[in-house]
């Protein structure tokens, strides 16, 4: 079993729609959680960073942690063509250490 | 832009060659961490480096090692390259009390 999992798609939601992304996890020591968005052939891009549980919004982002549940969130209100990329989320132990990745999740807005 | 810089971009190799791929950490980052990326995997951690010291290796062989000089740029090291390194390699640097950890855009290794 993988340490954090994450359903890989493909996701295709139409342009507009509320988008929502998730991940599990096994290990209950994470404290730090991470969504990155990558481009084709680009390197990750940090979108949202969260310690611990609880809710953070930034612009059309919402990031959810439930730490009891081990399960995370990411929420794209008002959805764009040009969020169409891959989304990995990203767990941490403690501050600065490595980060361990989901598989991704690769999703399509469809004008 | 995050103002880590990786290269070079692309490179092809042949099985059993040496490969070593460079990394610049954004300015006041004093730590570099290395993924590799498998085609439709999420990143791997390879290894990371604080200070010029490795602080941390994930479960790859001896044969992938690194460096990190005083100005805190990085190189990553394959010897004995097998089809299997073929893949995107990540850098990623972070400062000290910062734990936001910034990519640079990778560099594609193909092995022949």
């Amino acid at each position: 079993q993988k340490e954090v999992e994450q359903d890989p798609g493909p996701l295709s939601v139409p342009e507009g729609a509320i988008v929502s992304l998730n991940c599990t996890y096994s290990n209950s020591a994470f404290q730090y959680f991470m969504w990155y968005r990558q481009y084709s052939r680009k390197g990750p891009e940090l979108l949202m960073y969260t310690y611990s549980s609880g809710n953070k919004e930034d612009g059309r982002f919402t990031a959810q942690v439930d730490k009891s549940s081990k399960y995370i969130s990411l929420f794209i209100r008002d959805s764009q063509p040009s969020d169409s990329a891959t989304y990995l989320c990203a767990m941490m132990l403690g501050g600065n250490e490595k980060l361990t990745f989901g598989t991704g999740t690769r999703l399509t807005i469809i004008p | 832009e995050t103002g880590v810089t990786q290269s070079p971009t692309h490179l092809i190799k042949t099985r059993g060659q040496q490969v070593t791929l460079r990394c610049s950490s954004q300015s006041g980052h004093n730590t570099v961490s290395w993924y590799q990326q498998a085609l439709g995997q999420g990143p791997q951690f390879i290894f990371q480096y604080y200070r010029e010291e490795e602080n941390g290796r994930g479960n790859f062989p001896p044969r992938f090692s690194g460096l990190q000089f005083p100005n805190y740029s990085s190189e990553l090291n394959v010897n004995a390259l097998e089809l299997d390194d073929s893949a995107l390699y990540l850098c990623a640097s972070s400062g000290a009390g910062n734990t936001e950890a910034f990519f640079g855009q990778g560099t594609r290794l193909t092995v022949v």
